[in-house]
C-alpha cells in the first residue's frame, strides 16, 4: 500500500540557517504530494503542495520538488525563523482519496 | 468560512463515561475525516465520510468507537466506554473532492483525557 517516509527527528537549527527535511514515499500511480506542518497546541495546516511530476510547491518560503525518479518530495527553506518551529508532515494521497501521513518531524529553531 | 470547527477543545473524563466528540465541517466540503493523534502511534486515520456515508472505518480501533454523520454539516465520534488508552488529540478534517488537488482542511482537536 501507499507510505510516506521522513527523516528522524527532532532537528534543531540556528535562526538564519538552511533547512532540508527529508521525505520519500511509495505509492501506485501517480499520487499529490503534500507537506503540512502543525504549530504547538493546533491543527495541521496544508503548507504546500504538488499534483504531478516536477512541480514546484511553495509557501512562505518553503519549497518543495515532486521527483518521480527517486520518489521524492524533500521540504527545503533557505532561512529559517523561530517562528518555523513546528511539528512537519509529508503526506500523499492516491485514488482513494486518503490522505497518508508520515510520522512527522519535529523542527526547533534557536534565536 | 470559520474552518472546521471541533468541540469540545479538552474534555477529561472518568474511565467508563461516554464521552462524545462533535465537528462541523467546511461548507460545501463532501469528505470528512476523523483522526487520532498521540505521541507513540502518530496520526491515525479512524473512519472517512464521503456525502455523509462511512466509506472505511477500518482505523477504528474497536466496537467502543463509534461514528456518525447524520448530515453534511455535523459529524460525532463516540467512545462509550472509554478507557485511559483513550487519551489522545482527535482531529476532523474535510475536504472538497478527496484530497488529490486540495488537501484537507483540519480543526483545531479535542484533547481527550481519561482518568
Amino acid at each position: 500500500g501507499d507510505s510516506v517516509t521522513q527523516m528522524e527527528g527532532p532537528v534543531t537549527l540556528s535562526e538564519e540557517a538552511f533547512l532540508t527535511i527529508n521525505c520519500t514515499y511509495t505509492a501506485t500511480g501517480y499520487p499529490s504530494l503534500f507537506w503540512y506542518v502543525q504549530y504547538p497546541g493546533e491543527g495541521l495546516q496544508l503548507l504546500l503542495k504538488a499534483t504531478k511530476a516536477d512541480d514546484k510547491g511553495s509557501n512562505k518560503g518553503f519549497e518543495a520538488t515532486y521527483r518521480k525518479e527517486t520518489t521524492s518530495f524533500h521540504l527545503e527553506k533557505g532561512s529559517v525563523q523561530v517562528s518555523d518551529s513546528a511539528v512537519y508532515f509529508c503526506a500523499l494521497t492516491g485514488a482513494n482519496s486518503k490522505l497518508t501521513f508520515g510520522k512527522g518531524i519535529t523542527l526547533s529553531v534557536r534565536p | 468560512d470559520a474552518g472546521v470547527i471541533q468541540s469540545p477543545r479538552h474534555e477529561v473524563t472518568e474511565m467508563g463515561q461516554e464521552v462524545t466528540l462533535r465537528c462541523k465541517p467546511i461548507s460545501g466540503h463532501d469528505y470528512l475525516f476523523w483522526y487520532r493523534q498521540t505521541m507513540m502511534r502518530g496520526l491515525e486515520l479512524l473512519i472517512y465520510f464521503n456525502n455523509n456515508v462511512p466509506i472505511d472505518d477500518s482505523g477504528m480501533p474497536e466496537d467502543r468507537f463509534s461514528a456518525k454523520m447524520p448530515n453534511a454539516s455535523f459529524s460525532t465520534l463516540k467512545i462509550q466506554p472509554s478507557e485511559p488508552r483513550d487519551s489522545a488529540v482527535y482531529f476532523c478534517a474535510s475536504s472538497f473532492r478527496g484530497a488529490a488537488n486540495y488537501g484537507y482542511t483540519f480543526g483545531s482537536g479535542t484533547r481527550l483525557t481519561v482518568v
